[in-house]
């Protein structure tokens, strides 16, 4: 399995600033053939299932506000919120689609300072 | 808009086999080159992904449930099935279906919550 492990467990962010989360795998998802990174970000809000806010690493889904930005190749990523803001309260989680069983980061907490 | 809903018993007793459908709409689920999968919350802790079938019939499971999975498709009622047998109380989650697609899981039910107790 492709062990996803996600840093740090929790922040707590003011308003209006940066947040980062990071994201190792435990091998390469990067595919060669294509050079695509099989990994995406994820967003849940208590009580909701997740929602994809990035794919192909860095790729934004359609209707996800710009401060979202996706980075890294190969096992090293990183998911920036430029400036946080209070709707962003939620828990991240990364996800690797390269290789079956599908596997999930443990999740981020982003919280407001 | 595709839109996924599950249904199902929200209590199972020890030992039983936990049942739950998938129904899809807004979309054929014979149409396109989707995965169909299912995937587990317990409360308060992260994603476990149980697995997943192609529309054609052909499935992949997580090795770490799959003596006890069953996913089948059922094209006639655009729905989609888990079956989870000898379930434990640490198979106690909510439970999601979701569509999958090249680049990840862009559809997700709201999920249910499925309780193991007698």
């Amino acid at each position: 399995d492709i062990v996803m492990t996600q840093s740090p467990d929790s922040l707590a962010v003011s308003l209006g600033e940066r947040a980062t989360i990071n994201c190792k795998s435990s091998q390469t998802v990067l595919y060669s053939p294509n050079n695509k990174n099989y990994l995406a970000w994820y967003q849940q809000k208590p009580g909701e299932p997740p929602k994809m806010l990035i794919y192909w690493a860095s790729t934004r889904e359609s209707g996800v506000p710009d401060r979202f930005s996706g980075s890294g190749s190969g096992t090293d990523f990183t998911l920036t919120i430029s400036s946080l803001q209070a709707e962003d309260v939620a828990v991240y989680y990364c996800q690797q689609h390269y290789g079956t069983p599908r596997t999930f980061g443990q999740g981020t907490k982003v919280e407001i300072k | 808009q595709v839109q996924l809903q599950e249904s199902g018993p929200g209590l199972v007793k020890p030992s039983q086999t936990l049942s739950l459908t998938c129904t899809v709409s807004g979309g054929s689920i014979s149409r396109g080159s989707y995965y169909w999968s299912w995937i587990r919350q317990p409360a308060g802790k992260g994603l476990e992904w149980i697995g997943r079938i192609y529309t054609s019939g052909s499935t992949n499971y997580n090795p770490s449930l799959k003596s006890r999975v069953t996913i089948s498709v059922d094209t006639s009622k655009n729905r989609f099935s888990l079956r989870l047998s000898s379930v434990t109380a640490a198979d106690t989650a909510v439970y999601f279906c979701a569509r999958e697609i090249s680049s990840g899981f862009d559809y997700w039910g709201q999920g249910t919550l499925v309780t193991v107790s007698s």
